[in-house]
């Protein structure tokens, strides 16, 4: 079975410190991974996919970048955070384009 | 770009009756529809989607449909139960790209 985990649960940081959110799926080869932004109470926005290790493409600038260094893991990082930086931090996988995508338990993050 | 609108905030419908919520698209060219379930301070899970070839779909209780000449889709939950109560996502992405853009959430409430 698969299973999608992120890490950490929560987390509360300064404005201007760097962050560093991690996202590994066990169980399934090669899949298409995104990030997701969820401000409290509110809709989604999607930040950036992957369907191959080494290759994310950014959906939305938000001062925020992200790598796939090894096929199961992706991560989520910026040097700098912003207050607007505040939200529900999902990573999702899915086994192709338009299939029904798996999401992880997300991470919320405070920025004060 | 895309632009994905959700009419109902809220929804409250009594156990037992059918709900809809309606969502309405921009881009013609958009041909993935996807909905997705939130419980209060959880993750999402995938619910339906439907895919422009066809005008609807249904699994169990649940049936979307798809009006492509007037860009609405809707999702109805037949018979409701408690447990269907939770914030429902709609939405929308062309086959060309690996983005999603999401509608901003109705609320469903199931009163006993």
């Amino acid at each position: 079975a698969q299973t999608i985990h992120q890490w950490p649960v929560a987390e509360i940081k300064a404005v201007g410190s760097p962050l560093s959110l991690g996202c590994t799926i066990k169980g399934k080869s090669s899949p298409n991974l995104y990030w997701y932004w969820q401000a409290t109470g509110g809709t989604l926005q999607q930040l950036f996919y992957s369907i191959t290790v080494g290759q994310v493409e950014s959906v939305v600038q938000l001062n925020l970048s992200a790598s796939r260094p090894k096929d199961d893991q992706f991560i989520l990082s910026t040097e700098k955070l912003l207050l607007s930086h505040s939200g529900f931090y999902l990573c999702a996988w899915s086994l192709d384009w338009g299939a029904e995508q798996f999401f992880g338990p997300g991470t919320r993050l405070t920025v004060l | 770009g895309e632009k994905v609108e959700q009419h109902e905030s809220t929804l409250s419908v009594r156990e037992g009756d059918s709900a809809v919520i309606n969502c309405t698209y921009t881009d013609t060219a958009s041909s993935y529809f996807p909905w997705y379930k939130q419980e209060a301070g959880k993750s999402l899970h995938f619910v339906i989607d439907i895919r422009s070839n066809v005008d609807r779909k249904q699994s169990q209780r649940l049936i979307v449909l798809l009006d492509k000449k007037a860009k609405r889709f809707s999702l109805h939950i037949t018979a409701t139960q408690p447990e269907d109560s939770a914030i429902y996502f709609c939405a929308a992405s062309p086959d060309s790209n690996y983005q999603l853009i999401w509608g901003s959430g109705t609320k469903l409430i199931i009163k006993p």
